[in-house]
């Protein structure tokens, strides 16, 4: 079992709807969560943390954690075409520094 | 603030060869970590450094070493390269080992 697991998809919406994008993690200890963004040919971009059960809002991005299903997600509110990107999630190991990341899910954002 | 910076962006070796990728965190940020991103694996930890001494370690052989500089600057090398370690390299940097991490440009290795 991977220690995180998202959709691969791709992910089409067209423009101004909500995006969904989805992660499962196994270590019940972990406590720190990530969204990173990734354009094609680029480095990973931060552009959310969360670490305590609900909801995190920053403009147009709510990420979304629950402990008990070991559950993150990340909504784009009002999608655009810059956003087509492929979004990655990550889980800060138990006790220690290191990120597992899950192998991202491919957004494209239709005009 | 400038962010991570990585050099040299783009790198062709041969088998056999070393090399070695350098990374300047951001200004401050006195941990840093380095990954490999694969198409096949995606992105994988290498190791983390901090206060100068290694302090996590991914599941890579004794051919991938690093080091940290007293000014936090770290460099990664690769001795004996094969083709199985063309990737991009990636640093990045928290302002403290619990903090989130910023990735640098990367490095793009390429062994022929």
């Amino acid at each position: 079992q991977k220690e995180v697991e998202q959709n691969s998809g791709p992910l089409s919406v067209p423009e101004g709807a909500i995006a969904s994008l989805n992660c499962t993690y196994s270590d019940r200890g972990s406590q720190s969560f990530f969204w990173y963004r990734q354009y094609s040919g680029k480095s990973p971009e931060l552009i959310m943390f969360i670490y305590s059960n609900g909801d995190k809002e920053d403009g147009r991005f709510t990420a979304q954690l629950n402990k008990a299903s070991q559950y993150v997600s990340l909504l784009i509110r009002d999608s655009q075409p810059s956003d087509s990107a492929t979004y990655l999630c990550a889980v800060r190991a138990t006790g220690a520094n290191n990120l597992f990341f899950g192998t991202g899910t491919r957004l494209t954002v239709i005009p | 603030k400038a962010g991570v910076t990585q050099t040299p962006r783009y790198l062709i070796k041969t088998r056999g060869q070393q090399v070695t990728l350098s990374c300047s965190p951001i200004s401050g940020h006195r941990s840093v970590s380095w990954y490999q991103q694969t198409p096949g694996q995606g992105l994988q930890f290498l190791f983390e450094y901090f206060s100068e001494t290694q302090r996590n370690k991914g599941n890579f052989p004794g051919r991938f070493s690093g080091r940290q500089f007293s000014n936090s600057r770290s460099e990664m090398n690769v001795s004996t390269l094969e083709l199985g370690d063309s990737a991009l390299y990636l640093c990045a940097s928290s302002l403290e080992r619990n903090s989130p991490l910023h990735f640098g440009n990367g490095t793009r290795l390429t062994v022929t």
